[in-house]
């Protein structure tokens, strides 16, 4: 089956740093991938839309300039938590929809999730 | 706008009991139907989905959930629960066509008792 893999699945930093997760589709081409942010016993809150060749598409809320998001090829989109603050904790999940396979029905299928802990 | 209501946010079962974990959505017509689950720490499994045809939909660990339109549910099922169901059960939607996200419910915590 489609599978969606995330690194890393942990990583701590100090306040005022950078951090960069990739989502990579392992065995399918994904044009469209999402991101998610998950609090602590809260649902998935969709954080933005990334479009391989384009610019991503943020929700409302979600600061562009510090959620920097690179979708530079078919498997592979990046999100780059800049100058991070303790606030931004979180649980962040990627999600990615098979540009082929179950077209019709936008099946998307999840990564593991990275936990981000900034000090 | 579309959303996704999940009324029960703890449950507890006995192991071999009976479970259904109720969800609601709003929608202006009818919308793609998920249910995942999650362990603690993880991401998300897709349990099982629907999309049309028969309203009652086999899923994965022997789920299944009924999709009905007049009542605007999508409520999952389990004849008899293990005790590695425990877990966070999330029910989502998604819009027909496009390349549009998911929408989720709060989530349900299963806990289930020996």
């Amino acid at each position: 089956g489609a599978v969606v893999s995330q690194h890393p699945s942990w990583v701590i930093c100090k306040s005022g740093t950078s951090v960069k997760i990739e989502c990579r589709s392992l065995d399918f081409q994904a044009t469209t991938m999402f991101w998610y942010r998950q609090f602590p016993k809260q649902s998935l809150m969709l954080m933005a839309t990334s479009n391989e060749g384009s610019k991503a598409t943020y929700e409302q809320g979600v600061e562009k300039d510090k959620f920097l998001i690179n979708h530079a090829s078919l498997t592979l989109s990046t999100l780059t938590v800049t100058s991070a603050h303790p606030e931004d904790s979180s649980f962040y999940i990627c999600s990615a929809r098979d540009d082929w396979r179950e077209v019709s029905t936008d099946t998307q299928y999840f990564g593991p999730g990275t936990r981000l802990t900034v000090l | 706008a579309q959303s996704v209501t999940q009324p029960d946010i703890h449950i507890t079962v006995s192991e071999g009991a009976s479970l259904e974990l109720r969800c609601n959505y709003s929608y202006g017509a009818t919308p793609y139907l998920f249910w995942y689950v999650q362990s603690p720490g993880q991401g998300l499994q897709l349990l099982l989905k629907y999309f049309s045809g028969d309203t009652l939909v086999q899923g994965i660990k022997g789920f299944e959930a009924e999709f009905k339109r007049s009542q605007s549910s999508f409520n999952l099922r389990k004849p008899s629960v293990h005790w590695s169901d425990a877990a966070e059960y999330f029910c989502a939607v998604g819009p027909r066509g496009g390349r549009r996200a998911l929408t989720f419910g709060s989530g349900t915590r299963l806990q289930v008792q020996p």
